[in-house]
């Protein structure tokens, strides 16, 4: 069965600097992975994903991601944060099965932006 | 077009009483998911609908809950004799197929006192 692991439940960073969010993952086939975004009282949102071809995936709001199936990992950056990043943001796995495509998301890792 | 979309926002409900929560998925997409998200908690997978093929339960957490979709749009969620520790956010997404975008509705927050 797959499983995802956010490293760290919460993470802060001052404005302008270097954004990295862990997530590594677990799956016995080859997986889809997606990190999405939930604003303060907003509805979650995709920010990338990554399916096949190019493992550097670029996404919304200066994000990118990086498939390294050697590490299984899937960790979020940003160069540089801005106070609008704050925001919680989920790492999720998805592997077929004979009904289809599961999806497991991670717990969850809270990004505090300073001033 | 029109979102994903989740009826009620929210329910109040008195322990041991069974709810109905309802989610429409967008139009044409085929795959239809059900989360909870507990505060401070995460996505937990509780059920997932692909088409015309059996339903994917193996996320639901006791035979109190079901769901269950109507001509491969509408879902139903019905919790049967809640408990407190049932009071959660549960989000509906649907998706074009399985590893697609999933695509959120605003979720129905779930209040057992």
């Amino acid at each position: 069965a797959q499983s995802v692991t956010q490293l760290g439940s919460h993470v802060s960073v001052s404005e302008g600097a270097l954004v990295l969010l862990r997530c590594n993952y677990s799956s016995s086939v080859p997986p889809y992975l997606f990190w999405y975004v939930q604003y303060p009282n907003q509805g979650l949102q995709l920010l990338l994903k990554y399916t096949t071809g190019a493992t550097l995936v670029k996404g919304i709001n200066g994000f990118e991601a990086e498939f390294k199936k050697s590490e299984t990992s899937f960790h979020l950056t940003k160069p540089s944060a801005h106070m609008s990043d704050a925001a919680e943001y989920f790492c999720a796995v998805s592997v077929g099965n004979t009904g289809g495509f599961k999806t497991i998301f991670g717990a969850g890792t809270r990004l505090f932006v300073k001033a | 077009g029109a979102g994903v979309s989740q009826s009620p926002s929210n329910k109040v409900t008195e322990k041991g009483k069974d709810v109905e929560l309802r989610c429409d998925p967008i139009s044409g997409h085929t795959a239809l998911y059900w989360y909870r998200q507990s505060l401070g908690q995460g996505l937990e997978f509780l059920i997932y609908f692909q088409g015309n093929s059996a339903p994917d339960k193996s996320g639901l957490p006791s035979d109190r809950f079901s769901a269950e979709r109507t001509g491969g749009s509408v879902s139903t969620l019905t919790i049967q004799r809640t408990q407190q520790e049932d009071s959660a956010v549960y989000l509906c997404a649907s998706s074009l197929r399985g590893p697609d975008t999933q695509y959120f509705g605003p979720g129905t927050r779930l209040t057992v006192l």
